[in-house]
């Protein structure tokens, strides 16, 4: 079965940067973007971009460019976020998920979903 | 960007009653590139409709989508105790996709 595994609970200082891994199994995982989204305590959801694990392309949203890079390692079927120059209202839980299309033919709907990583900046 | 408002923000009902959550955007989502997720305290969110209507895989038939253009809906026929959550839409018909605030649906 499809599953994402992400990596543990961060805390970080403002301005750090954090790096979240999300490992995938049960399926061919260069055959499907991986998405990033993310939700503030308490709030809604907040698509951040998706990478090609095939191609290595990515897109990030508009108010993400310049601070947010997502990349993969194939060898290990793993995709990365990084987030820099924290602050305080990056504190979320970020997920990844599946896109619920191919490579071929994306669709931009999120099909499978990580558990989850919490993280937390604080001074 | 598209923005999506659910209505209402919280519904109470009562187990075996039938939910009509809506999702209305400013403007056309286009093909009807609407999907609705489910989620419980604690936990990522799940998809459950897809393209409006397509309910995704092992999703129990009580849930329904429906609607185009700017109107959508989600019915749950008849609540289960499981089904109590918040649910979020979203359109992906253009680019950023876009999420409503969601609907808690609570137990009356």
């Amino acid at each position: 079965q499809v599953q994402l595994l992400q990596s543990g609970a961060e805390v970080k200082k403002p301005g750090a940067s954090v790096r979240v891994s999300c490992k995938a199994s049960g399926y061919t995982f260069t055959g499907y973007y991986i998405h990033w989204v993310r939700q503030a305590p308490g709030q809604g959801l907040e698509w951040m971009g998706w990478i090609n694990p095939n191609s290595g392309a990515t897109n990030y949203a508009q108010n993400f460019q310049g601070w947010v890079t997502m990349t993969r390692d194939t060898s290990i079927s793993t995709a990365y976020m990084e987030l820099s120059r924290l602050r305080s209202d990056d504190t979320a839980v970020y997920y990844c998920a599946t896109d619920g299309g191919s490579v071929a033919a994306p669709k931009y709907f999120f099909d499978f979903w990580g558990q989850g990583t919490l993280v937390t900046v604080s001074s | 960007d598209i923005v999506l408002t659910q209505s209402p923000g919280t519904l109470s009902l009562s187990p075996g009653e039938r939910a009509t959550l809506s999702c209305r955007a400013s403007q056309s989502v286009s093909s009807s590139y609407l999907a609705w997720y489910q989620q419980k305290p604690g936990q990522a969110p799940r998809l459950l409709i897809y393209v409006a209507s397509s309910r995704a895989t092992g999703i129990p038939d009580r849930f329904s989508g429906s609607g185009s253009g700017t109107d959508f809906t989600l019915t749950i026929s008849r609540l289960e105790p499981e089904d109590f959550a918040v649910y979020y839409c979203q359109q992906y018909g253009s680019s950023p996709g876009t999420f409503g605030q969601g609907t808690k649906l609570e137990i009356k």
